[in-house]
């Protein structure tokens, strides 16, 4: 079973607006962190922001934030106020404390702001 | 700031030839990962290494070869280059323990076998 699902391949959205990108995650270990990366088209993954699976509140990051809901085993990213620097393709990404040496990906979804 | 580098942001090289990429991490991380990353199949992890001298294999090991015989370089080797590995390589460093370190990226290399 894949361990992370990204069921979008690409969105669309208007700068300005606010964009959820989905995520849901499979695990049986209690204790995991979730990430969100961002890669423009020049290549290079920047880490966004964390959730940890003990973790009360939603993540936060600036324009990012992590919705996070553990029964449900989903981990979406929402940007709020979409600049078109946002265009990038997404990564979510498991990381179980079990298995701490290995990280999990999903296949990303391409997001394009349209002015 | 976590600074990993790639030797060469573009490669270009000729089947059957032997190619390293070399990476090197700035902050004693002592996980290290070489990812190969192609167009809808997201990341797929060739190697990791969790200390000197250890390697294990990951989703995709064929092909390939690891080498870590410094804590802060890892090297992925191409014993006989194939078409079939143009890619993108990424390589990556991590804390060991706990599940809340993230992964550190070097640049990329965009590597063409020809």
């Amino acid at each position: 079973a894949q361990k992370i699902t990204q069921t979008q391949p690409g969105m669309f959205v208007q700068e300005k607006e606010a964009v959820t990108l989905d995520c849901t995650y499979d695990t049986s270990d209690p204790s995991y962190g979730l990430f969100w990366y961002k890669q423009p088209s020049s290549g290079e993954m920047i880490f966004l922001i964390y959730q940890g699976s003990y973790d009360q509140q939603n993540a936060t990051e600036g324009r990012y934030s992590l919705n996070f809901q553990k029964a449900r085993k989903s981990a979406n990213l929402v940007i709020s106020a979409s600049q078109l620097g946002d265009s990038a393709m997404y990564f979510c990404a498991m990381r179980e404390m079990d298995t701490g040496n290995q990280f999990y990906f999903g296949t990303g979804t391409s997001l394009t702001v349209i002015p | 700031d976590v600074k990993v580098t790639q030797s060469s942001r573009y490669l270009v090289k000729r089947t059957g030839e032997k190619v390293f990429l070399e990476c090197v991490q700035d902050m004693d991380h002592e996980n290290m990962f070489w990812y190969r990353q192609d167009p809808g199949l997201g990341l797929r992890l060739i190697y990791f290494s969790y200390d000197v001298k250890m390697k294990e294999k990951g989703d995709i090991p064929e092909g390939y070869s690891v080498s870590r015989e410094k804590k802060e370089r890892f090297s992925l080797i191409l014993e006989s280059a194939s078409t079939n590995q143009t890619s993108m390589y990424l390589c990556a460093s991590s804390f060991r323990q706990g599940a809340s370190s993230p992964l550190h990226f070097g640049n990329g290399t965009r590597l063409t076998v020809t």
